[in-house]
């Protein structure tokens, strides 16, 4: 079996603050997790992705990820917040030969100027 | 490269009536889904597809239909459309390799009046 949880559905920073978005997973087996981002009227788009090799996971526009098994935690951050980063994110988990990935509920990233 | 195709991308219906969504994908992948997306739920899981010819139920199937009569498509049906229906519907393809990201489609934006 497998869940996850976003502890947030909302996340509001200004621009250039530090970016948290947590995520905390139940899995039976070794994990396969993933952040998607979404903006607005468009499709989930990859942001980064942990396959079991090293920990901390960097991904595109300067996000990044660390797979903590001790916590069963995959927290998203980003040092400096800019308002392009403003949508929704949405931490997934895949075990094993499981088909079917879990999606967490989503937050939503505000960035004020 | 497309990568996923939905079509239409919005459509209104009356109560009642029928469509079919399409969804087309060009990167070869095995596996397929349909997904709709509400305020605060997140996506959930309607039908998916491990490989042509084959179609499976997932979280919330009633009132749909799939078939996946080609690799490259999947189509998603509602025989008598509901207002229960309205929502925003993402298709969603990845390949056979464990645990491999989805790739997704734009959405289609669906009102039942």
């Amino acid at each position: 079996a497998q869940s996850v949880t976003q502890l947030d559905s909302h996340v509001s920073v200004s621009e250039g603050t530090p970016v948290l978005l947590r995520c905390n997973y139940s899995s039976s087996y070794s994990p396969s997790l993933f952040w998607y981002v979404q903006h607005p009227n468009k499709g989930l788009q990859l942001l980064l992705k942990y396959t079991s090799a090293a920990t901390l996971v960097k991904g595109i526009n300067g996000f990044e990820a660390e797979f903590k098994k001790s916590e069963t935690s995959f927290h998203l951050t980003k040092p400096s917040a800019h308002m392009s980063d403003a949508a929704e994110y949405f931490c997934v988990v895949s075990t094993g030969g499981s088909y079917i990935p879990t999606f967490g509920r989503g937050t939503s990233l505000i960035v004020h100027p | 490269n497309a990568g996923v195709t939905q079509t239409p991308k919005f459509r209104v219906l009356k109560t009642g009536q029928s469509m079919t969504l399409l969804c087309a994908q060009d990167m070869n992948h095995e596996y397929m889904y349909w997904y709709r997306q509400d305020p605060g739920m997140g996506l959930r899981l309607i039908h998916y597809s491990v490989g042509e010819g084959t179609t499976a139920k997932g979280e919330v199937p009633d009132g749909y239909n799939v078939s996946r009569l080609k690799k490259q498509n999947f189509l998603l049906g509602l025989e008598s459309a509901a207002p229960s229906q309205t929502s925003v519907y993402f298709c969603a393809s990845s390949s056979m390799t464990r645990n491999q990201p989805q790739h997704f489609g734009d959405g289609t934006r669906l009102s039942i009046l």
